[in-house]
């Protein structure tokens, strides 16, 4: 079945310092990235989404200019927390989408910031 | 608002029973329908599509789709303790948008 690599499973951090996480579709071309954050006990929360070449689309609420994403390929999609703070701590989780395919996630990245 | 419906639980049930998960959503236009588990600090894995009414069957999985009562369950029968998980309900809209639902936790007791 399809394959969503995402890299790194984990990074504890300063504060102040920027991460960048990315998220690989490996065996088919995803058209559509989706980028979510989850709390402990809490529901996925989508925070954007991205089409390779274009600008990411970000839901309300999510500061573009602190969670960068940029989705060079069909095969590549990375979000950078800029100015990492405590308060950014959470699980994030990228999925890949093309057309006729259900989203397919990746295993997520456990982001804890001193 | 489109929105996907689940009852957040938790469900709890005794090993070896079946285990009945229910879904409501609300674009009546929504085509394809997806079940997923989510354990605990894991991400979510796909574990059922359906896209047409009826039932599908996969092992001990049933996903059931109801689209004139906009309507979609999940049983797993013969529960194991490693059900135990959250499953999420996804409903594609059209585009490129899925919704998800809130999820629901599922215990199986030995």
């Amino acid at each position: 079945g399809a394959v969503v690599s995402q890299h790194p499973s984990r990074v504890i951090c300063k504060s102040g310092t920027s991460v960048k996480i990315e998220c690989r579709s490996l065996d088919f071309q995803a058209t559509t990235m989706f980028w979510y954050r989850q709390f402990p006990k809490k529901s996925l929360m989508l925070m954007a989404t991205s089409n390779e070449g274009s600008k990411a689309t970000y839901e309300q609420g999510v500061e573009k200019d602190k969670f960068l994403i940029n989705h060079a390929s069909l095969t590549l999609s990375t979000l950078t927390v800029t100015s990492a703070h405590p308060e950014d701590s959470s699980f994030y989780i990228c999925s890949a989408w093309t057309q006729d395919q259900p989203q397919h996630f990746g295993d997520g990245t456990r982001l804890s910031i001193l | 608002q489109k929105e996907v419906e689940q009852n957040s639980g938790p469900l709890s049930v005794p090993e070896g029973a079946i285990a009945s998960l229910n879904c409501t959503y609300s674009d009546r236009g929504s085509q394809s329908f997806f079940w997923y588990r989510q354990y605990s600090g894991k991400s979510p894995e796909l574990i059922m599509s359906i896209y047409s009414n009826g039932d599908k069957e996969d092992g001990r999985f049933t996903a059931q789709l109801n689209k004139a009562s906009q309507y979609v369950s999940l049983l797993i029968r013969d529960s194991q303790p490693s059900d135990s998980a959250t499953y999420l309900c996804a409903v594609h809209t059209g585009g490129f948008k899925t919704i998800f639902g809130a999820g629901t936790r599922l215990f199986v007791k030995a």
